[in-house]
């Protein structure tokens, strides 16, 4: 099966400083997304990466603050920026592969604490 | 808006106890049906999924079926391990744009000798 990988996978990080996770897959796939997991709730999608062009953000999400990129089909950064405490989570990042429409499947995961 | 409601937690079972974790969902079209675990500090696994009504998933011992008549997706186990001590997360998603997946709350499970 298909691996998918995050770097770092875990950061502690001053506050007004900016942190980029990077989700690595090792086959091509559809689609990237973001989520974020605050401590002891579910998860929220963030935004949906697309390969070459601005990312799709979620309401009360925005570019400013949560920018990403993704350069190719199985690469994607999502960036941390002016971080405040409020911002500690968990980030993943999930694909969805070209043979599967609806299944997503999940990186482990950066745990961030910003002091 | 499409939503997933889950029962609350923790659950806490003896070992080989009978599992039940509820979930029901709103949506608005025809969704697909997932439970996700995630293992203490881990990332998220997919544990079953559904995509029609009547459909059963079924992996490592835990089964849910989709009902639609209910609009549940119950998980269930016949006998827990203590291995099996995780948080699920129920979810949903909606043909059409870019599938996103709606998740639950989460129920954490504890299962002790």
């Amino acid at each position: 099966s298909a691996v998918i990988s995050q770097k770092p996978s875990r950061d502690i990080c001053q506050r007004g400083t900016s942190l980029t996770i990077q989700c690595q897959v090792d086959s091509q796939v559809t689609m990237m997304f973001w989520y974020r997991q605050q401590p002891g709730q579910s998860l929220t999608l963030i935004a949906t990466a697309n390969q070459g062009s601005e990312a799709t953000y979620e309401s009360g999400f925005v570019i400013d603050k949560f920018p990403i990129s993704r350069p190719n089909l199985t690469f994607s950064t999502l960036t941390v920026s002016n971080m405040s405490p409020e911002d500690s989570s968990i980030y993943l990042c999930s694909v969805r592969y070209p043979d599967s429409r609806e299944t997503q499947y999940f990186g482990p995961g950066t745990r961030l604490l910003v002091l | 808006g499409d939503s997933v409601t889950q029962m609350e937690g923790p659950v806490t079972l003896s070992e080989e106890a009978f599992l039940t974790i509820n979930c029901t969902y709103t949506a608005t079209g025809y969704p697909s049906l997932f439970w996700y675990v995630q293992y203490p500090g881990e990332g998220l696994q997919l544990l079953l999924k559904a995509t029609k009504a009547d459909d059963k998933g079924s992996n490592k011992g835990f089964e849910a079926t989709y009902r639609k008549e209910t609009t549940s997706f119950h998980l269930e186990k016949g006998s827990v391990q203590v291995s099996d001590s995780a948080v699920y997360f129920c979810a949903l998603t909606v043909s059409g744009g870019y599938n996103k997946l709606i998740f639950g709350a989460g129920t954490r499970l504890a299962v002790h000798p």
